[in-house]
């Protein structure tokens, strides 16, 4: 039973434009949420989190939506760029981090 | 600067073999963490620590086993290899679970023939 899920596998976006990807998740009790960018044979990266008590979070390019009524959260990038091309896990905290199975982001030139 | 260390980057091993994977980190954090990554199926809790000597079931813990003596090492254990383990092992710790992030090892790449 996914706890926490990316329901979109890749996603394909042109360079300079929005990137939105997509998480929801099934705990209420998740009191913490973060985005982790991935590059092939390397280990994840902390990319940016927010807590459950806020709606928004923004740091650069990146801003993270929580709608907690929905139990969804979003991460968007923008202006998207090449090197933005990753693959990016949704996680919820608790007692123990859970990840989705991750969204593969490609950036068009 | 933060870092977490595993021992390999690349492993091949027969299946049978019982299978050490190790990890280091620097931070003294309290939480330790080992995940596999398989395509289609993101990450994958195995195990985690939340201190020295103590140990925690994640989602999939069946044919693997965890030791934790010291607060800055967490291994894993495959006690005898099996084709479907083939997969990338990552390692992470935190200073605590539910408001701090997760930093990662560089993954080892398993593959058992």
């Amino acid at each position: 039973d996914q706890q926490v899920k990316q329901n979109s596998p890749s996603l394909s976006v042109q360079e300079g434009r929005i990137s939105i990807l997509n998480c929801d998740y099934t705990n209420s009790m998740f009191d913490y949420f973060l985005w982790y960018k991935k590059y092939p044979a390397e280990g994840p990266t902390f990319l940016i989190s927010i807590s459950s008590i806020k709606d928004k979070n923004e740091d650069g390019r990146f801003t993270v939506f929580l709608n907690k009524s929905a139990k969804h959260l979003s991460l968007h990038i923008v202006p998207s760029q090449p090197g933005d091309s990753a693959v990016y896990f949704c996680a919820a905290s608790g007692d123990k981090i859970i990840f989705g199975k991750g969204t593969r982001l490609h950036i068009l030139p | 600067d933060v870092k977490v260390t595993q021992s390999s980057r690349y492993l091949v091993k027969r299946t049978g073999e019982k299978v050490f994977l190790e990890c280091v980190q620097d931070m003294d954090h309290e939480n330790m963490f080992w995940y596999r990554q398989d395509p289609g199926l993101g990450l994958r809790l195995i195990y985690f620590s939340y201190d020295v000597k103590m140990k925690e079931k994640g989602d999939i813990p069946e044919g693997y086993s965890v030791s934790r003596e010291k607060k800055e090492r967490f291994s894993l254990i495959l006690e005898s290899a099996s084709t479907n383990q083939t997969s990338m092992y990552l390692c992470a710790s935190s200073v605590f679970t539910g408001i701090a992030e997760a930093f990662f090892g560089q993954g080892t790449r398993l593959t058992v023939v």
